[in-house]
């Protein structure tokens, strides 16, 4: 069945460091590909979305590029702030069906 | 602010009591869900509703039950709960269920079962 893997956390970074967070999934048709992000004490927001392959998502400085071939959906910023710590969630969608990842949590130092 | 208030933020209950959580959605949207997150796992699916219809059960126990009476309302009944019920329950909506929808989720309820 459709799964969802991101590397587990924490992860720790200090301010203005780069940051990847891999997700790879598996899927038997062509999913859409989401990141949402909790910040403590709130929901689930979305952060950004790829609907098809090698479309390019982003959204606060964050990307992340649907790689059909690898079958990933990796999470990129190029300098982090300490307002980015949080938990970070992959998902897939694929027709009524959505899959979350385990989510990553990121805590940024000043 | 996401448009998608839950009530109440935290409960404590007992193995023998009956609690109700609410959830309300303000974007007009037609689908509504309930998940369960635990620590160091996946977000659960619970429940799915599509129009105010119940479209999705995934192998939920009966103690919990869900209402939908509007397109705007979900509710999560509880009753003789265990332990290991202990979670955040969130509540979600959107437009419709479809493969590109993006998800709006509330704050969730913190739930500690004694």
């Amino acid at each position: 069945g459709d799964s969802v893997t991101q590397m587990e956390g924490p992860v720790t970074l200090s301010e203005e460091a780069f940051l990847t967070i891999n997700c790879t999934y598996t899927a038997t048709g062509y999913p859409s590909l989401f990141w949402y992000v909790q910040y403590p004490g709130e929901g689930l927001q979305l952060l950004l979305k790829a609907t098809k392959a090698d479309d390019k998502g982003s959204n606060k400085g964050f990307e992340a590029t649907y790689r059909k071939e690898t079958t990933s959906f990796h999470l990129e910023k190029g300098s982090v702030q300490v307002s980015d710590s949080a938990v970070y969630f992959c998902a897939l969608s694929e027709g009524f069906k959505t899959i979350f990842g385990a989510g990553t949590r990121l805590f940024v130092k000043a | 602010e996401t448009g998608v208030t839950q009530t109440p933020r935290h409960l404590v209950m007992g193995m023998t009591n009956k609690k109700s959580l609410k959830c309300e959605q303000h974007l007009g949207h037609n689908a509504m869900y309930w998940y369960k997150q635990s620590a160091k796992k996946p977000l659960e699916l619970m429940f799915v509703y599509n129009f105010k219809e119940q479209t999705e059960n995934n192998s939920v126990p009966s103690r919990f039950s869900p209402e939908c009476p509007n397109s705007s309302h979900l509710f999560l009944h509880l009753h003789t709960l265990q332990p290991e019920d202990s979670a955040l329950y969130l509540c979600a909506s959107s437009q419709d269920r479809g493969g590109e929808e993006t998800q709006y989720f509330g704050p969730g309820t913190r739930l500690l079962v004694l």
